[in-house]
Order: structure tokens, then sequence, then C-alpha cells
């Protein structure tokens, strides 16, 4: 099946940027999303591209999407404690039925330290 | 707006017993997604609803089901549960068509 893949864990300093890589295997894949999770609770958006985007800026929010190598990031300028979750980088790709299917990353685990 | 809701949001059951979760979505949404969340597999579709019917299903056994009523509420049921039922069960909804798709805070099944 297709394939999400994210490194598991990333550690910064408060007010440094914070980049957290994703790869992905589908090439149909029409959108890229970006989720937050904190401690027991739900999946937040925080962000998508659309796939024939390459980059997509929201805030201290940048998405960069290269489509060639199947490589989406997602750089937090000015990172801050309350960053600290897990991050979950998603893909959509249309289903026989017309809808679409989400496959997800496992998550990388943000830890923002003074 | 409220937001997606799930009940209830903490369960233990008992091997072999049957369970059933349930998911209001946002006003207005129609669609409703399932998502099972388990530290060693991750986040993994389960199913997801659009008025009333089943429009995907992920790769799991008949011993999940779900249904969505006329007013968009959703109901997943899971029978003969297994040790590796226990997960946080996600909800999410959506307006049709839309490419956003918003979260419930989950609840947290425990089989024992």
């Amino acid at each position: 099946g297709e394939d999400v893949e994210q490194s598991l864990f990333l550690s910064v300093r408060e007010g440094d940027s914070s980049v957290i890589n994703c790869t992905y295997t589908d090439s149909s894949s029409t959108y890229l999303y970006w989720y937050k999770q904190e401690p027991g609770a739900g999946l937040q958006l925080l962000t998508y591209i659309f796939s024939n985007m390459d980059m997509k800026q929201d805030q201290r929010l940048t998405v960069l999407l290269n489509k060639k190598d199947k490589h989406l990031s997602l750089r937090i300028a000015d990172t801050q404690t309350g960053d600290s979750a897990i991050y979950f980088c998603a893909e959509k790709s249309q289903a026989s039925g017309g809808s679409y299917i989400p496959t997800f990353g496992r998550g990388t685990s943000l830890i923002v330290h003074p | 707006k409220a937001g997606v809701t799930q009940t209830p949001r903490y369960l233990i059951k008992t091997r072999g017993q049957q369970v059933t979760l349930s998911c209001s979505p946002i006003s207005g949404h129609r669609s409703v997604s399932w998502y099972q969340q388990t530290p060693g597999q991750g986040l993994q579709f389960l199913f997801e609803y659009f008025s009333e019917t089943q429009r995907n299903k992920g790769n799991f056994p008949g011993r999940f089901s779900g249904r969505q009523f006329s007013n968009s509420r959703s109901e997943m049921n899971v029978s003969t549960l297994e040790l590796g039922d226990s997960a946080l069960y996600l909800c999410a909804s959506s307006l049709a068509g839309a490419v956003e798709q918003y979260f419930g805070p989950g609840t947290r099944l425990t089989v024992t």
C-alpha cells in the first residue's frame, strides 16, 4: 500500500525554526496535510497544500512540496514551547468511488526547550 | 460553532464484549470519517460515511462496522473485542467535497 514516512523526533530551542520532513510514495496524491496533536486531544488541521503547488505560507508556518522527490516539509518559524506536540503528515489520493482516502505518517514529536 | 464531539471519552471493556462509539459532526457537515490510532500502527482509516452511506472502508475486519443517521451523527461498533482493539478512536467531519477535515477529541477504548 501507499506509505508516508516521517522522522520520529525533533528537538529545538525556543525561538529557533523547526523543520519537520515527510516523504510519501503515492504519485497520485492530490492533497497533502499537516496536523498537530497535543496530549489527550484529537488532530488539529494546521495547513494543507494542493499537489500542483510547491509552497504555501500561513503566518509562522511554511509548507514546501517537492513533487518530483515526493517530499513535504513543514517549517515553523520562531518555535515556541506551545508548539511542542506530535505533527502528522498525511496525503489523500482519490479512491475508486471518487472520494479520498487519507494515509498518515507515524508522527514527529516536536520538543521545544527553553 | 461547536466542534466535533465524541462520546464517551473513555471506555473500558472486556475481551469478547462489543462497544458502540458515537460521533456528532460539526453542524452542516455531512461527511464523517473514523480512524483508529495506536502506538504500534499509528493512525489508520476505518471508514467514511456521507449522507447515511458508507463511501469508503479501510482494511479492518468485519467486526468493525459503522452507520450514519439522517442528522449526520455517526456510530461505530466493534464486536467481539480483542486486546488489540485498545486504541484512541477518532472521528472527523467535513463539508461535502471539502479539503479540510475536523477531528474530535477521540474515545479512548481499553480492552482488558
